[in-house]
């Protein structure tokens, strides 16, 4: 079974703060994915990466940065966290390939900024 | 106009019951299509994929209209257990990236 981990179910954090958001799979799968999911809105990508080092804007990459330093993890970082960013960070990796559609989902983490 | 549009529901319907959802995508050249469903409090989850011919898993049934830029997914017999939000799931370019609707919420009752 593929699985996906995130560092935190639930954070807290203070406007301003630097937030780290870290995933980890075991599956060893070339991509990787960072969304948030809002009520009415769905899952929104903020960054994607196909490889080590690699990363591409998603469609909401404003005020976030990735890293993605080793295949088996990819982390998510808000440079000075913003009320606007409070959400559900979802995490997931997929093959490469045909089925690279197919996407494993982390639980989540639930981000507040006050 | 969103990219995917689907009716956010509640559909709320008797076990046994045969329910439908339909999801509309605005980008003619998309290429593929998907249903995840995700549990209340959990991670979405892959369902199953549409092809253009439709297709059936078990009492599942989905459905692409490609004239109308519509998928559907079909529910046979519904158990307590298919409770759940059902996402529909649009690709454009690459399987790198998916367009997610909002979701639809289903609740079988007893």
């Amino acid at each position: 079974d593929v699985k996906v981990t995130q560092s935190s179910r639930y954070l807290v954090k203070r406007t301003g703060e630097k937030v780290f958001l870290e995933c980890v799979q075991d599956m060893d799968h070339e991509n990787m994915f960072w969304y948030r999911q809002d009520p009415g809105l769905g899952l929104r990508l903020i960054y994607f990466s196909y490889d080590v080092k690699m990363k591409e804007k998603g469609d909401i990459p404003e005020g976030y940065s990735v890293s993605r330093e080793k295949k088996e993890r990819f982390s998510l970082i808000l440079e000075s966290a913003s009320t606007n960013q409070t959400s559900m960070y979802l995490c997931a990796s997929s093959p490469p390939g045909r089925r690279s559609y197919e996407q494993y989902f982390g639980p989540g983490t639930r981000l507040t900024v006050t | 106009r969103k990219e995917v549009e689907q009716d956010p529901g509640p559909f709320n319907v008797p076990e046994g019951a045969t329910v439908a959802f339909n999801c509309t995508y605005s980008n003619s050249a998309s290429q593929s299509f998907f249903w995840y469903r995700q549990d209340c409090r959990k991670e979405p989850k892959l369902l199953m994929s549409v092809y253009s011919s439709g297709n059936e898993d078990g009492r599942f049934t989905a459905q692409l209209n490609r004239a109308s830029q519509y998928i559907s997914l079909l529910i046979r017999d519904s158990k307590l257990s298919d409770s759940a939000t059902y996402l529909c799931v649009v690709n454009v370019r690459n399987n790198n990236d998916m367009r997610f609707g909002a979701g639809t919420r289903l609740t079988v009752k007893p």
